[in-house]
C-alpha cells in the first residue's frame, strides 16, 4: 500500500527566501515519487521525479528535491522564491519497477509569495 | 501534439441525470486514470486501466463506472448524478517504457451537479 503525506495545506513566504514543501510517503516497495505543480484553472505539470538514480533530483524553474529513505520523504526546495512560484505543489508516489501500476498523490500544499 | 485530451471543459448537470467525461490520449500510454480534485482533498483516483480491456478502483469508485476498449479512450461514466460529485475530474496517462513512469495530465472537467 502507498500514501503520501504533505505537511502544511498552506505556505507563505518572501520573495527571495527559500521555499521549503514537505512531503513523506509510505510504501511497500521501492517507490517512484514525483512532485507537480498546478496553477489556477489549469492542469497538472511535472515539476521533477526521482526514479532509484541519484537521489537529489532537479527540476525545472529551479526546483530540486531530495530522496531520503531513512526518513521516508521527498521534500521539495528552492533557494530564492519568486512570485510566479505562487501555486499549488502536489507530491505523488507510484510503484517502481513492481507492485501495482497506480499513482497516489498528496492533498497539495498551496504556496504564496509575499513580496 | 494533442497529448491528453478530455471533454467537455464545463459541465452543469441536475440531479439524477447521466453523462460520460471523454478522455483520449495520443501517447499510446498503457496506464490511464481518472481523478477528482477537491477542496482540501488533493487528487483522489477514481478508476484506472494498465490496459485496454484492464480496469480497476481507486480510493473514490463509487458512483463512477469506466472501460477501457482501445488504447486510446478511457471514458468515465457517471450513472446518476449526486451535488457530492460536483468537482473538478482530471484524466491522466502515463507508461513505464522510457519514461520513468511520468503521468501526463488534461485539462480538466469542471462538473456542477444542482
Amino acid at each position: 500500500a502507498q500514501s503520501v503525506t504533505q505537511l502544511g495545506s498552506h505556505v507563505s513566504v518572501s520573495e527571495g527566501a527559500l521555499v521549503l514543501l514537505r512531503c513523506n510517503y509510505s510504501s511497500s516497495v521501492p517507490p517512484y515519487l514525483f512532485w507537480y505543480v498546478q496553477y489556477p484553472n489549469q492542469g497538472l505539470q511535472l515539476l521533477l521525479k526521482y526514479t532509484s538514480a541519484a537521489t537529489l533530483v532537479k527540476g525545472i524553474n529551479g526546483f530540486e528535491a531530495e530522496f531520503k529513505k531513512s526518513e521516508t520523504s521527498f521534500h521539495l526546495t528552492k533557494p530564492s522564491a519568486h512570485m510566479s512560484d505562487a501555486a499549488e505543489y502536489f507530491c505523488a508516489v507510484s510503484p517502481g519497477t513492481s507492485g501495482t501500476y497506480k499513482y497516489i498523490f498528496g492533498t497539495g500544499t498551496r504556496l504564496k509569495v509575499l513580496a | 501534439n494533442a497529448g491528453v485530451t478530455q471533454t467537455p471543459k464545463f459541465q452543469v448537470l441536475k440531479t439524477g441525470q447521466s453523462m460520460t467525461l471523454q478522455c483520449a490520449q495520443d501517447m499510446n500510454h498503457e496506464y490511464m486514470s481518472w481523478y477528482r480534485q477537491d477542496p482540501g482533498m488533493g487528487l483522489r483516483l477514481i478508476h484506472y486501466s494498465v490496459g485496454a480491456g484492464i480496469t480497476d478502483q481507486g480510493e473514490v469508485p463509487n458512483g463512477y463506472n469506466v472501460s477501457r476498449s482501445t488504447t486510446e479512450d478511457f471514458p468515465l461514466r457517471l450513472l446518476s448524478a449526486a451535488p457530492s460529485q460536483t468537482s473538478v475530474y482530471f484524466c491522466a496517462s502515463g507508461t513505464r517504457i522510457r519514461s520513468g513512469n511520468t503521468i501526463y495530465f488534461g485539462e480538466g472537467s469542471w462538473l456542477t451537479v444542482v
